[in-house]
Formats: C-alpha cells, sequence, structure tokens
C-alpha cells in the first residue's frame, strides 16, 4: 500500500516553455502532498507544501508564480513550471501523506532537463 | 536554522564489510529521524525511522541509532552486499523534512 507515482519520469523542453509535473497517490487519499527539488549532489529540498482544496505554502525563495502547484483532489497534485530556463532543470520529487503530520511517502521522480 | 550533515559523503567497500554512516544535526527538536534509500535517478524508500523518545530501530542487516542530545544519528549496515550500493539521506522532522546531502555508498564483489 501507499503507493505514489509521477508522471513524466523524464522530460526535456525548451526554454521558455512550460511544464506540468503530476503526482497521484494510488491507493490512498492524500490530504497533504509535498514538492521537493534536488540539484546534482545536493540534498532534496523542500519547495512547497499543499493540501487538498487549499493554497500551496511555499518556502522561502520558492517563487509562487513560477511553480504553479494544484492540488484539486486527495489523489492528485500537480506542478507546474512556468517559463522554464535552464537554472530550473532538477530532479523534482513529490511525497503525499494522509494528514500534515504523518509518514510521507515519495514517489519515483521527473528528472527535468530544460534546454 | 536546522542543518543536517552526513559523513562520509562516499563510501567504498568490498563485500561482506560491516558499515556506519553518520548523520548529524544542530537542533535537538525534532519528532523523528528517517534513514532513506536513494537509487540513481529513482525516488526514495524509507529505511528506518527513529521517534525522538527511541534510542534505535532495526530491520534485517541495517540499524540505526538516535541520540538526539548530541545531535547524532547512525545507520548501521551488517555484512554489505553489492545491492546495498545506493545513495543513504537521513532527514530530521521539525514540521517539515530536512534532509542531509547523503553518502553515496559502493560495494563491491
Amino acid at each position: 500500500g501507499a503507493v505514489v507515482s509521477q508522471h513524466p519520469s523524464r522530460v526535456i523542453c525548451k526554454s521558455g516553455t512550460s511544464v506540468k509535473i503530476e503526482c497521484r497517490s494510488l491507493d490512498f487519499q492524500a490530504t497533504t502532498m509535498f514538492w521537493y527539488r534536488q540539484f546534482p549532489k545536493q540534498s532534496l529540498m523542500l519547495m512547497a507544501t499543499s493540501n487538498e482544496g487549499s493554497k500551496a505554502t511555499y518556502e522561502q525563495g520558492v517563487e509562487k508564480d513560477k511553480f504553479l502547484i494544484n492540488h484539486a483532489s486527495l489523489t492528485l497534485s500537480t506542478l507546474t513550471v512556468t517559463s522554464a530556463h535552464p537554472e530550473d532543470s532538477s530532479f523534482y520529487i513529490c511525497s503525499a501523506s494522509y494528514s500534515p503530520q504523518e509518514t510521507q511517502y515519495f514517489g519515483p521522480g521527473t528528472r527535468l532537463l530544460v534546454l | 536554522k536546522q542543518e543536517v550533515t552526513q559523513i562520509p559523503a562516499a563510501l567504498s567497500v568490498p563485500e561482506g564489510e560491516n558499515l556506519v554512516l553518520n548523520c548529524s544535526f544542530t537542533d535537538s527538536a525534532i519528532y523523528n529521524l528517517q534513514w532513506f534509500r536513494q537509487d540513481p535517478g529513482k525516488g526514495l524508500t524509507s529505511l528506518l525511522l527513529i521517534q525522538s523518545s527511541q534510542r534505535e530501530q532495526t530491520s534485517g542487516r541495517l540499524n540505526a541509532s538516535l541520540d538526539k542530545s548530541s545531535g547524532r544519528s547512525t545507520l548501521y549496515i551488517a555484512a554489505s552486499q553489492p545491492g546495498d550500493s545506493a545513495t543513504y539521506l537521513c532527514a530530521v522532522d521539525t514540521d517539515k523534512l530536512i534532509f542531509g546531502t547523503g553518502t553515496r555508498l559502493q560495494v563491491f564483489p
């Protein structure tokens, strides 16, 4: 149980385009979903926390207008990187939990390369 | 500000050795500490979770200890195998997960 999927697993796009990444909890209802970013040889950094039906809470230094998060249902959250640039190239990982303080279950990640 | 450090950054050992990976954190006000495994280009697999009131957790060949007062945790891997090769991350839970930079482990036959 507690499986989280992400789609796509890998995406290459041109600079200036927008990219949408989906995070799904397959066998449970996730009240809370988290989005992390991991640059090469660096640790995972929390970007934002989203609760179903409400606006996401962004960490300091993360541009909310650039990284749009939608958590419209208990099984799906999306992260849209708007007007992507090469410096946005990274590994994006989501996690989901039954509630904010519960165990987080991680997705397999999405590797984004912006040319 | 909570900071999590892992030592060593990389480790290469022959199969069969017993290993110790270290994790230190600067603020002892944590709910719990988790050890994860990350394979190249993949997500995270939770290995062990130690609540702040606990001292250690064991799962198979893995044993994790926690000394909250000194801000340290160790992950002990017994009789290492090539399949253990991965990056090991520790993370402390302080209303959000704060990760260390990981230890890249390679176990060669």
